[in-house]
């Protein structure tokens, strides 16, 4: 069975960092290109960022460029989001999604509550 | 950026009831469509990708049509469990971008 479980979230001051995993399990990790997506409370979808399979490749929405880091580590079958310079509009429940065929996200975690306020 | 506008932003039906909502991209997507279904306090689940294809394990009463710019996701016979939000996405190019979502409830 196909497992993602995202851990590191938490309350954290305006301008401070936050590191969120996302441990992977029940298929091969290391041939999935992954993404983090966020959902702040009562909105919508917002796609943050994706990692290709080798992590050489990453693409990030323009909101968080130069903020946000999305790295992974196949050894460790594990996802990462390094969050800096956080600010009040990045509050929201944080996703970790696996790109399955045609780059779709065919598999979610349950989600991180990211909260940021002073 | 690729805008997805969906409509309605909300529907409300009756149970066996066939319901529809659309999805129009600001620029042609080529089939790179997805439908996802969220209930309640849960992550979202594929249910529809390339527009038309049955993600594997859902009913076969949810489909998915369109091509270009329009799409559409039908649920023939709606059931309770039917009940939840429902987001459009395009994967054609990054950004990705989503729908603001159907909210459905039972009539």
């Amino acid at each position: 069975e196909v497992q993602l479980v995202e851990s590191g979230g938490g309350l954290v001051q305006p301008g401070r960092s936050l590191k969120l995993s996302c441990a992977a399990s029940g298929f091969t990790f290391s041939n999935y290109g992954m993404a983090w997506v966020c959902q702040a409370p009562t909105k919508g979808l917002e796609w943050v960022a994706s990692i290709s399979t080798g992590g050489g490749n990453t693409y990030y929405r323009d909101s968080v460029k130069g903020r946000f880091t999305i790295s992974r580590d196949n050894a460790k079958n594990t996802l990462y989001l390094q969050m800096d310079s956080l600010r009040s509009e990045d509050t929201a429940t944080y996703y970790c999604a696996r790109h399955g065929y045609y780059s779709v996200m065919d598999a979610w975690g349950q989600g991180a509550s990211v909260t940021v306020s002073s | 950026d690729i805008q997805m506008t969906q409509s309605p932003a909300s529907l409300s039906a009756s149970l066996g009831e066939t319901v529809t909502i659309e999805c129009r991209a600001s620029e042609d997507i080529y089939n790179g469509l997805a439908w996802y279904q969220q209930k309640p306090g849960k992550s979202p689940q594929l249910l529809i990708y390339n527009a038309n294809s049955l993600h594997t394990g859902v009913p076969s009463r949810f489909s998915g049509s369109g091509s270009g710019t329009q799409y559409s996701l039908k649920i023939n016979s709606l059931q309770s469990e039917d009940v939840a939000s429902y987001f459009c996405q395009q994967y054609y190019d990054y950004p990705y971008t989503f729908g603001a979502g159907t909210k459905l409830e039972l009539k």
